[in-house]
Parts: structure tokens; C-alpha cells; sequence
């Protein structure tokens, strides 16, 4: 039974530019929310899907948006990037009736310059 | 009031010896309650969580315990190897699932 899986697992882009990041959920799991880890901090909640719908949103900019579609996987798009936004970004999954008890991927490493 | 506390920041413990590291938090709606251990470059792993209707939760070497009046909660880990060297996460959760961490425990297990 696979976990949480994310890719890329590093990516470098530039100030200004727009990146995606994937996500697929264990199995069975229907729910994913995203992350944002800076160095040396404990995760921050950036906002969760199911159902198709962003359901609850932490405290980031709309230049951080994201999709799940109908297979449960997600995608994070970040726009307009700003070497603030360099960090390792968590997805986790959860079962629709259990949402707190959330599954981490191994994150993708981003850097911006 | 959305914060979650957590110290030590590091602690360094001799093999077999008992790992405690403590959380606190003010928000009341806050009902359930997961310890995560994150090794480098890895994401975090979840180890345990308790709800507020108990007082302590055993799992093999890990004990979480639980203080509803005093809204705190605490890791033990018994019998500290140092395969346990790691930073160690609490966190919060109220309605949706949405996760409040602190701000992590360097862990390091001497032999």
C-alpha cells in the first residue's frame, strides 16, 4: 500500500516565476492538505481540498492556489515567487471522516532565487 | 489563542533514558491532539494522538499525557535509543482538520 507520494522531490526556480507541485494520497483517502515547512519550523497550514473544493484556508496570499481532481490527487500552484516562498511543502492525506489524522508525503524541496 | 507551544527546543537524553517534551495551548475548541517525529529531509511521521476525553495514551515506548484543566500536553519516550534522534512535532487540531503545530523539539539520543 503506497503513501503519500509528491513530485517533484527538489525544484529551483527564479523570483517571479510560477511552480506546481503534486500530491497523491494513500489509498482510501479522499481529503489532502497542503504545508508550507520553513527551516527550522514546524509546518503551516496552507489550505485543504475534498470533494474537489477548498474547504479551509490558512493565512497565505492567493498567489498560492491548488486543485484536487476527481482521483483525489492535488496539485499546489504558487505564482509570482518570492525567495520567501523557499521551504519544503508537505501534502497529507486523511479519510473524509477522520480529517485531523493526517498522513505526510516526503515533501518537495523547493528553492527560489 | 491559535498558537501551540512546545519546549525544550533541543534535549539531549543517554540511551535508555526517558525523552519528555511538553505543549500547551489556549484555544479550548482544540480536540485532538497528534505528536509527529521528522527525520531530515523526510516529511513528518505521525506517532501517536489523544483526544481531550482521555488523561494518557500508550503506544510501545510512546506515552502521551494529557491536562485538559492546565490545556497542556506532553511525549515521553521511554527507553531512548538513538534511532530516536529526531525533531519531534505537536500539534492541534478543532473542527476540519486543520493542523496548529509548535515549533518542534530537537531530539538527540547519545549512546
Amino acid at each position: 500500500d503506497a503513501g503519500v507520494t509528491q513530485s517533484p522531490t527538489h525544484l529551483i526556480k527564479t523570483r517571479g516565476q510560477q511552480v506546481t507541485l503534486r500530491c497523491s494520497p494513500k489509498s482510501g483517502h479522499d481529503t489532502v492538505s497542503w504545508y508550507q515547512q520553513a527551516l527550522g519550523q514546524g509546518p503551516q497550514f496552507i489550505f485543504q481540498y475534498y470533494e474537489e473544493e477548498e474547504r479551509q484556508r490558512g493565512n497565505f496570499p492567493d498567489r498560492f492556489s491548488g486543485h484536487q481532481f476527481p482521483n483525489y490527487s492535488s496539485e499546489l500552484n504558487v505564482n509570482a515567487l518570492l525567495l520567501g516562498d523557499s521551504a519544503l511543502y508537505l501534502c497529507a492525506s486523511s479519510p473524509l471522516g477522520a480529517k485531523e489524522t493526517q498522513y505526510f508525503g516526503p515533501g518537495t524541496r523547493l528553492l527560489v532565487l | 489563542q491559535q498558537q501551540v507551544k512546545q519546549s525544550p527546543q533541543s534535549l539531549i537524553v543517554q540511551k535508555g533514558g526517558i525523552s519528555i517534551i511538553n505543549c500547551a495551548y489556549e484555544n479550548t475548541a482544540f480536540d485532538y491532539f497528534p505528536w509527529y517525529q521528522q527525520f531530515p529531509g523526510k516529511g513528518p511521521a505521525l506517532l501517536i494522538a489523544i483526544r481531550p476525553d482521555v488523561s494518557e495514551k500508550k503506544e510501545g515506548r510512546f506515552t502521551i499525557s494529557f491536562n485538559k484543566s492546565a490545556k497542556q500536553f506532553s511525549l515521553h519516550i521511554m527507553d531512548s535509543q538513538p534511532g530516536d534522534s529526531a525533531t519531534y512535532f505537536c500539534a492541534a487540531s478543532s473542527e476540519g482538520g486543520k493542523l496548529i503545530f509548535g515549533q518542534g523539539t530537537e531530539l538527540s539520543v547519545k549512546p
